[in-house]
């Protein structure tokens, strides 16, 4: 596709189940970033892939958040036993050279309740 | 820890009306900021700004950089009720992740 794509667009859970969440970067992209967005807070950042480097995950705010990219391209963003503070939108993005030197693109986003 | 500031974090003005939007920031090693716009899910692209003192333009859009005092402005001249959104600022920096830090938004409102 054109853009980021991310799914599930919405996703509602129980508390302490896990959930998936997926997304698409654009075609050639080499920088994919996970952030989200809680009801009128800016975007926190969660976790970066450049490339073939060691993600950076210092944004991971505990260790029942993981996520992985396979093969360079699509990422999965795991949480575990979930809880409702994990209620938010969480947005993928994607660059191609890194936030640094240029925009990042962005996914509408996966919609979390947690109940 | 880097930190952007933005105010105000709501603003309400009538269709026609000029607005400012503020963004103050603190980082370590500044490479870019930038500004987003976020209607409904997906943030967009609106500027990236490096240099002090250029202004960057598009439409009825315009943004301005202050690397001595440290913030950024963003103009929106003759305001139109598809400008209601959340105005995002974000910089990119040497310190922490290599990514961006966003600041909480300004979430516009034209009334018609």
């Amino acid at each position: 596709g054109a853009g980021v794509s991310q799914s599930p667009s919405n996703k509602v859970t129980e508390k302490g189940k896990d959930v998936e969440l997926r997304c698409d970067p654009i075609s050639g992209h080499t920088a994919l970033y996970w952030y989200r967005q809680s009801l009128g807070q800016g975007l926190e950042f969660l976790i970066y892939f450049q490339g073939n480097s060691a993600p950076d995950k210092s944004g991971l705010p505990s260790d029942r958040f993981s996520a992985e990219r396979t093969g360079g391209s699509v990422s999965t963003l795991t949480i575990q036993r979930t809880q409702q503070e994990d209620s938010a939108v969480y947005l993928c993005a994607s660059s191609p050279r890194g936030g640094r030197d240029g925009e990042l693109f962005f996914g509408e986003g996966s919609r979390l309740t947690v109940l | 820890e880097d930190k952007v500031v933005q105010s105000p974090l709501s603003l309400v003005v009538h269709e026609g009306d000029t607005v400012t939007l503020n963004c103050s920031y603190e980082v370590t090693n500044f490479r870019s900021l930038l500004w987003y716009k976020q209607e409904k899910k997906a943030p967009t692209f609106l500027f990236m700004l490096t240099s002090s003192g250029i202004e960057k333009k598009s439409g009825r859009l315009s943004s301005i950089l202050d690397k001595k005092e440290l913030f950024s402005i963003l103009n929106i001249t003759a305001t139109q009720t598809g400008d209601s959104a959340i105005y995002l600022c974000a910089v990119s920096s040497g310190g922490g992740a290599d990514g961006l830090t966003f600041g909480k938004g300004t979430h516009l409102i034209i009334q018609p």
